[in-house]
């Protein structure tokens, strides 16, 4: 079974702070990581995708990836009204019959209060 | 990044009706693309993964005589839900790989919101 675990929240911070977002998958042969933030009533976006142990920065947000424990996390600094959300995890997965898919986590709604 | 486009983004049709969709790249080409229908408060859900030129890979659970896609040119795919009912009622979404290695980002269109009464 492959799957994608995200704490649905929400999760609530004041303006300025940092918002730590986390997900894990089941699967620990996953080669692509992708955090989507979704506004209500919208498609997803994409923030980050991220391949290789470690961290990689994109302006407030930082994505962090640790494939021995099977977990990725987003960092947002400096958070804003504007970053409150539904943010979504996904991982892209290896079938047996050699195709892939992207498994989405649920998403962790963010409330970013001034 | 690659822009993908959905028409219409909404749509309100009677039990029974057929009602078609389509998903655009417009700045790329895209090989695959993939449809996903969300439902309140849950997370996307695939439905069938869409290659250019053959058949659709439909997911578990989903009927592929109901959602019929076509995936005719390498910038255009389309579905079509048939004899909708009420449950149908959903946020249907498409996205693209704008590359060909299935490590590419899948960009999404901006969904299409369908009632059916």
């Amino acid at each position: 079974q492959k799957e994608v675990e995200q704490n649905s929240g929400p999760l609530s911070v004041p303006e300025g702070a940092i918002a730590s977002l986390n997900c894990t998958y089941s699967d620990r042969g996953s080669q692509s990581f992708f955090w989507y933030r979704q506004y209500s009533g919208k498609s997803p976006e994409l923030i980050m995708s991220i391949y290789s142990n470690g961290d990689k920065e994109d302006g407030r947000f930082t994505a962090q990836l640790n494939k021995a424990s099977q977990y990725v996390s987003l960092l947002i600094r400096d958070s804003q009204p504007s970053d409150s959300a539904t943010y979504l995890c996904a991982v892209n997965f290896l079938f047996s019959g050699g195709y892939n898919k992207l498994i989405f986590g649920a998403g962790t709604r963010l409330a970013v209060h001034p | 990044g690659a822009v993908v486009s959905q028409h219409p983004s909404w749509v309100i049709c009677k039990s029974g009706t057929s009602v078609k969709i389509e998903c655009r790249s417009l700045d790329f080409q895209a090989t695959t693309m993939f449809w996903y229908r969300q439902f309140p408060k849950q997370s996307l859900m695939l439905m069938a993964t869409s290659n250019e030129g053959s058949k659709a890979t439909y997911e578990q659970g989903v009927e592929k005589d109901k959602f019929l896609i076509n995936h005719a040119s390498l910038t255009l795919s389309t579905l079509t839900v048939t004899s909708a009912h009420p449950e149908d009622s959903s946020f249907y979404i498409c996205s693209a790989n704008e590359g060909l290695s299935w490590e590419d980002t899948q960009y999404f269109g901006p969904g299409t919101r369908l009632t059916v009464l």
